[in-house]
């Protein structure tokens, strides 16, 4: 069966300091990936999402950025981390490249910027 | 901009009340549209979802939502609701994309 793993759960870290959420997924193979993140009372937001090795898509304008080195791990970084990117960020994956397919989420990783 | 409304954020019921959480969208026309779930301590996860055909959508746990065009709405509803069902709810709509706008979320807490 499929799993999506994401490290770490909690993070708390300083203003200006870098960032780096690693995303991966078990049992399925060429995924969509995808990052969100839930700020209080806003939802979720569509940050990132790839198709495919390298290949990135964002959707927001922001501080953050995204990689996929391998087929089944996604990375979200930042080189300098800023006091509105505090929030939950959720990893998440999908096949078969339609908008009715399902998206599987991940544990989530709560980030609070000091 | 497209967007998905709920407006209920928080909502507090007894056991065996009856629920509905509304979900207004902002999309013309033909749309996907989804309801997930977050359990305290779990992983997000999809509750029901409606691409086409009867607009009465059965999911998990008794769950159902309708789909009604004219209103752009897809209402969730339960009629008795129980402890397990404190979660959050999250209604969600696409178009021919794989990208998901989601709403805001619903908090329901159920008591005994």
């Amino acid at each position: 069966s499929q799993t999506i793993h994401q490290w770490p759960a909690t993070l708390v870290q300083p203003v200006g300091s870098p960032l780096s959420l690693e995303c991966t997924v078990e049992g399925t193979s060429n995924p969509n990936l995808y990052w969100y993140r839930q700020a209080a009372g806003r939802g979720l937001q569509l940050l990132f999402y790839s198709v495919g090795i390298g290949q990135i898509s964002s959707e927001v304008p922001q501080n953050l950025s995204a990689s996929r080195p391998q087929d089944r791990q996604f990375i979200l970084s930042s080189k300098k981390l800023l006091l509105s990117d505090s929030g939950f960020y959720l990893c998440a994956w999908s096949v078969g490249g339609g908008a009715k397919d399902t998206q599987y989420f991940g544990p989530g990783t709560r980030l609070t910027v000091l | 901009a497209q967007s998905v409304s709920q407006h209920n954020h928080h909502v507090i019921l007894s056991e065996a009340a009856s629920l509905e959480l509304g979900c207004n969208y902002s999309y013309g026309g033909t749309v996907n549209l989804f309801w997930y779930v977050q359990y305290p301590g779990q992983h997000l996860q999809l509750l029901l979802k409606y691409f086409s055909g009867d607009p009465l959508v059965k999911g998990i746990k008794g769950f159902e939502a309708e789909f009604i065009k004219s209103k752009f709405s897809f209402n969730l509803r339960k009629p008795s609701v129980q402890w397990s069902d404190t979660a959050e709810y999250f209604c969600a709509v696409n178009k021919n994309t794989d990208k998901l706008i989601f709403g805001t979320g619903t908090r329901l807490q159920v008591f005994p």
